[in-house]
């Protein structure tokens, strides 16, 4: 498997709920990046990390809780989500931090709070 | 602030060409990305630019003005599977991407 995925594809859960998003890199990347995407509103940056130490943060409420184990693999653990929390959420990386490289995305997961 | 604009959404006709416009104002640049989205999948790379001037690659070009803090996205030969938002991103002086809202590009027949 070639590129960057996520799984799940879709994810419907309750306000009280705890879940987590996860993904993969098959390129030899050094940088993972979480997105936020809302309908009509720019992508929003959530955390990077580069060689597996989170870099930045950008005032992400603590009901996400990002994980990278390794240089390949990135989680995002949800709890106690509220409604606006609801959209799709992009990971990526590139192959290094602080540069001009190319990121490349996954297909995201469509998240719903119920 | 740092902000990205672009039009919110546009039509063409297959076969006819269209131009995306995108301007910004960040603090420093290093470079402006174009990307392809459609609808539920993820967003695919078209193209870099950091030097003033066209680039072309195949159907798409992509030009840059420093100057005017102005890029567009030029898509020749329209066909229906160009029918897509197309994000436009700035590198800012920290090599942070600063991004806009997106332009969703309707092709009818």
């Amino acid at each position: 498997e070639t590129g960057v995925t996520q799984t799940p594809r879709h994810l419907v859960m309750g306000m009280t709920n705890k879940k987590s998003l996860k993904c993969e890199q098959h390129l030899g990347h050094n940088a993972m990046y979480w997105y936020k995407q809302s309908a009509k509103k720019p992508l929003e940056l959530m955390f990077v990390y580069s060689l597996e130490e989170r870099v930045e943060n950008n005032s992400v409420p603590s009901r996400f809780s990002p994980e990278c184990p390794n240089s390949s693999h990135l989680f995002l653990h949800l709890h106690t989500l509220q409604p606006e929390d609801s959209a799709l959420y992009l990971c990526a990386s590139s192959q290094d931090r602080g540069g001009p490289d190319t990121q490349y995305f996954g297909p995201g997961t469509r998240l719903t709070v119920l | 602030g740092q902000n990205i604009d672009q039009p919110t959404e546009m039509t063409a006709t297959e076969g006819a060409i269209v131009q995306i416009n995108c301007t910004y104002q960040t603090s420093g640049f290093n470079g402006l990305f174009w990307y392809q989205q459609h609808a539920g999948e993820a967003p695919t790379f078209l193209s870099y630019n950091v030097l003033d001037g066209l680039e072309e690659k195949g159907r798409f070009s992509s030009f840059l003005s420093r100057s005017k803090g102005y890029s567009y996205l030029l898509l020749k030969e329209l066909q229906m599977k160009d029918s897509a938002s197309y994000l436009c991103a700035v590198l800012d002086s920290n090599y942070q991407l600063i991004w806009g809202a997106g332009t969703k590009l309707i092709i009818k027949p």
